[in-house]
């Protein structure tokens, strides 16, 4: 079945240092890719999507192209701030095996960044 | 703005004690969904209603029921709660196209964080 993989956190990089947090994924079809970010005590926020291959989501300084030959969708910020700390979800809806309307997470990765 | 409503943001019940958690959206959105999730884990799915067909995920403990009397809300009744109930529970929703191709962003709203005594 569908399926999305992280890389294990927690992260822990110093303030303007270089983000990479990666994801690949397993799926049939043609699925939507997301990044959501989670601030302690709230809801999941959308931080980009993509929805086919080559495309690049970005918002906040933060980036991730479809790669659909690598079946990655890694998350890339140039230089963190504090503020950035939070726990990063990647996630894809629309594959075959998922179900019209599921979307399936992968288990998180905690970014702490320190002034 | 148009969002995901939670009401309470905390709920404190007692141990086998019925509880009951909301959702409202300003989103018009015919997609809803329940997650559950424990200490910043992945959300797990319970259920989720397109329009009023609900769809019960098979793992989903039958102690967890919803209701969605109309586009707008949707509830989670917790029937016996037990400790290992307590958890944030996540409402969702999502449109059934995207304007812009490919699947449409699920919206989250703010958990209610449940505690169970």
């Amino acid at each position: 079945g569908d399926s999305v993989t992280q890389m294990e956190g927690p992260v822990t990089l110093s303030e303007e240092a270089f983000l990479t947090i990666n994801c690949t994924y397993t799926a049939t079809g043609y699925p939507s890719l997301f990044w959501y970010v989670q601030y302690p005590g709230e809801g999941l926020q959308l931080l980009l999507k993509a929805t086919k291959a080559d495309d690049k989501g970005s918002n906040k300084g933060f980036e991730a192209t479809y790669r659909k030959e690598t079946t990655s969708f890694h998350l890339e910020k140039g230089s963190v701030q504090v503020s950035d700390s939070a726990v990063y979800f990647c996630a894809l809806s629309g594959g075959v095996d998922s179900g019209t309307y599921k979307y399936i997470f992968g288990t998180g990765t905690r970014l702490k960044v320190l002034a | 703005d148009a969002m995901v409503i939670q009401n309470p943001r905390y709920q404190v019940t007692q141990f086998g004690k019925p509880v009951t958690l909301s959702c409202s959206q300003t989103l018009n959105h015919n997609v809803m969904y329940w997650y559950q999730q424990k200490s910043s884990q992945a959300p797990k799915l319970l259920f989720h209603y397109y329009d009023k067909d609900f769809n019960n995920e098979a793992d989903t403990p039958d102690n967890f029921q919803s209701r969605r009397p109309n586009t707008s809300f949707c509830f989670l009744d917790i029937r016996s709660p037990g400790l290992g109930d307590a958890a944030m529970y996540l409402c969702a929703t999502s449109s059934r196209y995207s304007s812009t191709g490919g699947r449409e962003t699920q919206y989250f709203g703010p958990g209610t964080r449940l505690l169970v005594l």
